[in-house]
């Protein structure tokens, strides 16, 4: 089964960049969707197909894949957008798949 | 807009069945994949299985083949999971989702709506 691995977590300053890895053997060939999900709630879709945006999510929010590495960027940070973050694919044995979550914290 | 809507918190003995129900409104239900996904305490997220209400044939993760029964019943536009032979392990929130198609290679799916969870737990 296909695996996507993240790091635990990633921490950076408000109004900085922050950048979320999601690794996967060859993982630019997929489709890569990403859900912020803060606590006590449910997932929310914050891009899907790599880089798009679902209404209402702002252009701060932005995404990219290639190669083995997927990754989630967020620039100018804010305390609100404190969560977890979790890519996802659908694997070729006709399933989701998604990665262990990186936790976001804003210094 | 689309809702999803999930029934209310449960508290089970081990080795009991749990039924949860997810509400659809504000989009088309039958065409949609509706799929199941839990997440135990301070875990990530876990895929359970799916269903396409206008072919009614459940797709599920091997983990909980045998254990697992996902229906949908297009006349109130709900999907129901249904988990037996409860243990301690089984202790989570359960999630229901809306599948939307994504872009070529398919098959590629996101989960564009959610419905609020169900906790779970199950204690002696």
């Amino acid at each position: 089964s296909y695996v996507l691995t993240q790091s635990p977590s990633v921490s950076v300053a408000p109004g900085q960049t922050a950048r979320i890895p999601c690794g996967g053997d060859n993982i630019g060939s997929k489709s890569v969707h990403w859900y912020q999900q803060k606590p006590g709630q449910a997932p929310v879709l914050v891009v899907y197909d790599d880089g798009d945006r679902p209404s209402g999510i702002p252009e701060r929010i932005s995404g990219s894949n290639s190669g083995n590495t997927a990754t989630l960027t967020i620039s100018g940070v804010e305390a609100g957008d404190e969560a977890d973050y979790y890519c996802q694919v659908w694997d070729t044995s006709d399933h989701p798949v998604f990665g262990g979550g990186t936790n976001l914290t804003v210094l | 807009q689309v809702q999803l809507v999930q029934s209310g918190a449960e508290v089970k003995k081990p080795g009991s069945s749990v039924k949860v129900s997810c509400k659809a409104s504000g989009g088309t239900f039958n065409s949609y994949t509706i799929t199941w996904v839990r997440q135990a305490p301070g875990q990530g997220l876990e895929w359970m299985g799916g269903i396409v209400p206008i072919f009614g044939m459940p797709n599920y993760a091997q983990k909980f083949q045998g254990r697992v029964t996902i229906t949908a019943d297009e006349s109130t536009s709900t999907a129901y999971m249904e988990l037996t032979s409860l243990t301690s392990e089984d202790t989570a929130v359960y999630y229901c989702a809306r599948g939307a198609v994504g872009q070529n290679p398919l098959p590629n799916l996101y989960f564009d709506y959610w419905g609020q969870g169900t906790l779970v737990t199950v204690s002696s």
